[in-house]
């Protein structure tokens, strides 16, 4: 089955820099590497999403960059802000039922 | 539209009890899921249900069991809840079928401590 590793665990920026996720996985037939964002004593909630025929794909502040033949892909979260605290997963699968996550990035932003 | 709907919030067990915890959606969702999320180690699949009348083992089945009811719910079962199960569960939903690779919405998600 797919394995996903995420790093760093906990990651802490100055509000108005930049952060960054990087997760690797491991079975390279996966086509489909969602992030997810859960906010303290929520539920997780999809911020973005990126086929593996796409590099890169953007949203406002967040962007998700793809390197299939390395396996791995990163998170970028530009201008931090205090509502970007948060846990985050990545996850990667061929499969809706076969989405593996990783072990979460907690993401706190200092004011 | 509520969308994914877990009941309860919160449940306390004593070792052995059972119980059972109930989730439905109203977005005509065809693949349902049942994960735990344990610190440090993120989400991890218990059962799913690709579709009504289907249901399949996923990563952490042991000691549990589900029920596909209608399209609309999905059920998880503990017989004989453990310590080792204190958790907490979400239900999620995808369009799933032959829109594979759809988003997952998560219910509230169930606190369950087992003493």
């Amino acid at each position: 089955g797919e394995n996903v590793e995420q790093h760093p665990s906990t990651l802490s920026v100055q509000e108005g820099d930049s952060a960054v996720i990087k997760c690797t996985y491991s079975d390279s037939a996966s086509n489909y590497f969602p992030w997810y964002k859960q906010e303290l004593g929520k539920r997780p909630q999809l911020i973005i999403d990126i086929r593996s025929n796409v590099g890169e794909k953007k949203d406002q502040r967040i962007a998700v960059t793809l390197n299939k033949t390395a396996k791995h892909f990163s998170l970028h979260i530009t201008e931090t802000q205090p509502e970007d605290s948060a846990v985050y997963f990545c996850a990667a699968t061929l499969y809706d039922y076969k989405l593996s996550f990783g072990a979460g990035t907690t993401v706190t932003v200092r004011a | 539209n509520a969308g994914v709907t877990q009941t309860p919030k919160f449940q306390v067990l004593k070792t052995g009890q059972s119980m059972t915890l109930q989730c439905a959606q109203d977005m005509n969702h065809n693949s349902m899921y049942w994960y735990r999320q344990d610190p440090g180690m993120g989400l991890r699949l218990i059962y799913y249900s690709a579709s009504e009348g289907t249901t399949d083992k996923g990563e952490v089945p042991n000691g549990y069991n589900v029920s596909r009811l209608n399209k609309r719910e999905f059920s998880l079962r503990l017989e004989s809840a453990a310590p080792s199960q204190t958790s907490v569960y979400f239900c999620a939903s995808s369009e799933g079928g032959s829109s594979y690779n759809s988003p997952l919405h998560f219910g509230n998600g169930t606190r369950l401590t087992v003493t």
